[in-house]
């Protein structure tokens, strides 16, 4: 079945720094992908729609320049957190749309972030 | 917000019970699907209702979707200990968007 990967799984930082995560369909190929953000015993939120080759998309409220956002492939995109603060800890989450049309999204395990 | 809603948030039953969940939407769809979370894990994928239909099974999960309401209903049968986990209903029109979710509690 479709599989997708993130990694890091966990990431600890200091505030102010920057943080990468990636996220990448193993075994097909994805012209879209979309990173999600789930606070404790909460629903997912869409943060983006990530699109290959071309600029992501942003949900109201998300910031597109603390969040970049960049889908240099078929098979990856990377969600970059910029000067990481405390309240940007949460579980990220994406999801990969499979490019041959079918309609169901394939998720990640997800990446905690702490920042401290 | 296009975020859905679920009802009840929280629903805790004994083992073999039947387990309901609601779910509302608020913009019109393309299909309406049902996810399952365990504890700080990644989302799995149940099943999937498109919007031209009424109901659908799978195997203990029975689906159900109104769209004139804008609700849909995730039946589990003869439940298990191991389905204790938060499930979500998306919606996906152009974009996907994640009801508020119900946590469901077995209790062997």
């Amino acid at each position: 079945g479709a599989v997708v990967s993130q990694h890091p799984s966990w990431v600890i930082c200091k505030s102010g720094t920057s943080v990468k995560i990636e996220c990448r369909s193993l075994d097909f190929q994805a012209t879209t992908m979309f990173w999600y953000r789930q606070f404790p015993k909460q629903s997912l939120m869409l943060m983006a729609t990530s699109n290959e080759g071309s600029k992501a998309t942003y949900e109201q409220g998300v910031e597109k320049d603390k969040f970049l956002i960049n889908h240099a492939s078929l098979t990856l995109s990377t969600l970059t957190v910029t000067s990481a603060h405390p309240e940007d800890s949460s579980f990220y989450i994406c999801s990969a749309r499979d490019m041959r049309g079918q309609e169901t999204q394939y998720f990640g395990p997800g990446t905690r972030l702490l920042v401290l | 917000s296009q975020q859905g809603e679920e009802d009840p948030q929280a629903l805790s039953i004994q083992e073999g019970e039947n387990a309901t969940m609601n779910c509302s939407y608020k913009t019109s769809i393309n299909n309406l699907q049902w996810y399952r979370q365990n504890s700080g894990r990644g989302l799995v994928h149940l099943i999937l209702i498109r919007s031209n239909e009424r109901e659908k099974h799978s195997g203990r999960l029975r689906v159900t979707l109104d769209t004139s309401k804008k609700s849909s209903s995730l039946l589990i049968t003869a439940s298990r200990a191991a389905d204790t986990a938060s499930y979500f209903c998306a919606t996906s029109g152009n974009q996907f968007y994640f009801g508020t979710g119900t946590s469901l509690t077995v209790i062997p």
